[in-house]
């Protein structure tokens, strides 16, 4: 089992719609919580953090973590096509990082 | 604004080469870390450093070494370039900012091609 799953995609989402993107990690221990969003090309960029079980908005974005589900999602409402990219997870337990394979966003003008 | 600097955006080399990839960091933060990026196998850690002189093998150290002769500055040696080593490659730094938290922070990459 890995340590940090993310659904592949593509997901698929038309303007103006809500984005939900998901992510499942094993380990009960985890920490924070992180995404990262990755245009094409490019380095990942940190969009969001989160370490307390419940909700945090950031603009247009909300990160959601459930610790008893093991499991932290990320909204993005009002979809943008300049969001359009690749949405990783990444979890932090002890001294250890990991990141999901990530979650391809595409949003239709 | 923080930075970590790669030093080459782009590089092609010939296989058998040695090939010095450069990360600097503006940061003061004591890990720093390099990734391989490819399709469908997502970030795969290869050589990480929590302070000067010291280094640790990640998951795929195999055709690497590092040096960190200076806090701010750690490098990724391919001993002899071999074409599987083509990849986007990221270095990263890891400490507390308050814009990311304890989250990494990337440096721009550098996309690896050997031919």
């Amino acid at each position: 089992q890995k340590e940090v799953e993310q659904n592949s995609g593509p997901l698929s989402v038309p303007e103006g719609a809500i984005a939900s993107l998901n992510c499942t990690y094993s380990d009960r221990g985890s920490q924070s919580f992180f995404w990262y969003r990755q245009y094409s090309g490019k380095s990942p960029e940190l969009i969001m953090s989160i370490y307390s079980n419940g909700d945090k908005e950031d603009g247009r974005f909300t990160a959601q973590l459930n610790k008893a589900s093991q499991y932290v999602s990320l909204l993005i409402r009002d979809s943008q096509p300049s969001d359009s990219a690749t949405y990783l997870c990444a979890v932090n337990t002890g001294n250890q990082f990991y990141f999901g394979t990530g979650t391809s966003l595409t949003v239709i003008p | 604004d923080v930075k970590v600097t790669q030093s080459s955006r782009y590089l092609v080399k010939r296989t058998g080469e040695k090939v010095f990839l450069e990360c600097v960091q503006d940061m003061d933060h004591e890990n720093m870390f390099w990734y391989r990026q490819d399709p469908g196998l997502g970030l795969r850690l290869i050589y990480f450093s929590y302070d000067v002189k010291m280094k640790e093998k990640g998951d795929i150290p195999e055709g690497y070494s590092v040096s960190r002769e200076k806090k701010e500055r750690f490098s990724l040696i391919l001993e002899s370039a071999s074409t599987n080593q083509t990849s986007m490659y990221l270095c990263a730094t890891r400490g507390w900012h308050p814009s990311t938290n304890y989250g990494y922070t990337f440096g721009s990459g550098t996309r690896l091609t050997v031919v």
